[in-house]
Parts: C-alpha cells; structure tokens; sequence
C-alpha cells in the first residue's frame, strides 16, 4: 500500500518559514492535501491539489509538490499556526485514501 | 451554513457492533461524495471509508474492509456507518467529512469535517 511519510515535528521561529514534507513514491504524479488541526477541533484543509487555497486560508499558505516531496510552506509564522499538519493524497493503485502521520508544528 | 453533526458513539465491548450517523445540512448533500475518518487517541488520521454522491459506489481501508458498511439517505441527508466485530484498535474520534468536489470521482480533499463522535471498544 502507498505511504505517507511526514517528519514528527518541526519548530520555527515566529515571523520565520515552516516547511514540512511529504515523501511518498513519485508523489509528484498525485494531488496533495494538506490539513491543519489545533487541539480539540476538526481538521481543516488549509492547500489542496497541490498549492490551491480555500477561502479564508491565508496567502502564507502555500505548497509545492514535484518528484517524490511534497511540501507545505507557512511564510510569517504566528503563534496561530501551532497546530498538527497532515498530508493526503488518493492511491488509485489501491484505492484507497492515504495520509501521512502527520507533523507538530511548535512556534518557539 | 454547512453543518455536519455526528452521533452515536459510546462505549462498546469488543466483538458487538455499532452505528454511527452523520446529519448533513446547508449543503446539496445529495451532489457531493462523503467519507469517514477517525483519529485514535494521540494518534494520526485515518481514512476509514468512502461513499460515491449516489451510493453507487464505495471504497474502505483495509483495517475495516469487511466489519464496516458505509451508506447513505439521500432524502434525509445522512451519511451512515455500520460498524461490526468491533475491536479495541477501532477506539477513535469518528469524524464524517465532505469531499471537495460535486460528484467527483476519485476523491478529492475533505472540506468541511464534523466535529467527531467517540468510539470506545472495551471491555
């Protein structure tokens, strides 16, 4: 089956960039989700296909996604941003939905 | 506005079964695919199952596959999970989600989620 895989943890600075990744097998080739969740709530998705934005989510937001990383970039850090992220993609291999572990974001 | 409530979560002895609800509103529920994922304690997300717009067709993880029946009513505007032979690894925050996009096949991102009902299996 397709994996996922996200580093536990990343720290920054505040007014500093966040990038966490997602590896996966030519990930490249598929569209990536990423999520944010903060103690006690929903998930919400902050990028999806890639690099695309909801509607309230910040232009800070960002993502890349090419060969075998995705990445989400948060520009700005803001102690707001503290949270779990987490990757998703669809495996059509499988058809399955896939996500990664996930990463805590710490705001020093 | 967009709404999902879901309900029917408790504590369950390994082996029964259960059902959980989800009670969608605000949105063209009939138009879009909807999907269930839970969150074990401290742990991560996991996609636990997918349901096409029409219920035509379905897809479930391979820890489920088997045990959990995913279904919907269109005419009441509720997504559905028949959870069975239950086991304590099945404990989770059970959270319905909508997919991103009308009648869109594959799945796409979640947008919105619930806020989750607990799932305890024990003894």
């Amino acid at each position: 089956s397709y994996v996922l895989t996200q580093p536990p943890s990343v720290s920054v600075a505040p007014g500093q960039t966040a990038r966490i990744t997602c590896g996966g097998n030519n990930i490249g080739s598929k569209s990536v989700h990423w999520y944010q969740q903060k103690p006690g709530q929903a998930p919400v998705v902050v990028v999806y296909d890639d690099n695309d934005r909801p509607s309230g989510i910040p232009e800070r937001f960002s993502g890349s996604n090419s060969g075998n990383t995705a990445t989400l970039t948060i520009s700005r850090i803001e102690a707001g941003d503290e949270a779990d992220y987490s990757c998703q993609v669809w495996d059509r291999n499988s058809e399955h939905v896939v996500f990664g572990g996930g990463t805590k974001l710490t705001v020093l | 506005q967009v709404q999902l409530v879901e309900s029917g979560g408790g504590v369950v002895q390994p082996g029964r079964s259960l059902e959980l609800s989800c009670a969608a509103s605000g949105f063209t529920f009939f138009s879009y695919g909807m999907h269930w994922v839970r969150q074990a304690p401290g742990k991560g997300l996991e996609w636990v199952a997918f349901i096409w717009y029409d219920g035509s067709t379905k897809y479930y993880a391979d820890s489920v596959k088997g045990r959990f029946t995913i279904s919907r009513d269109n005419s009441k505007n509720t997504l559905f999970l028949q959870m069975h032979t239950l086991r304590p690894e099945d404990t989770a925050l059970y959270y319905c989600a909508t997919d991103g996009v009308m009648a869109a096949h594959p799945p796409n991102w979640f947008d919105p989620w619930g806020q989750g009902t607990l799932v305890t299996v024990s003894s």
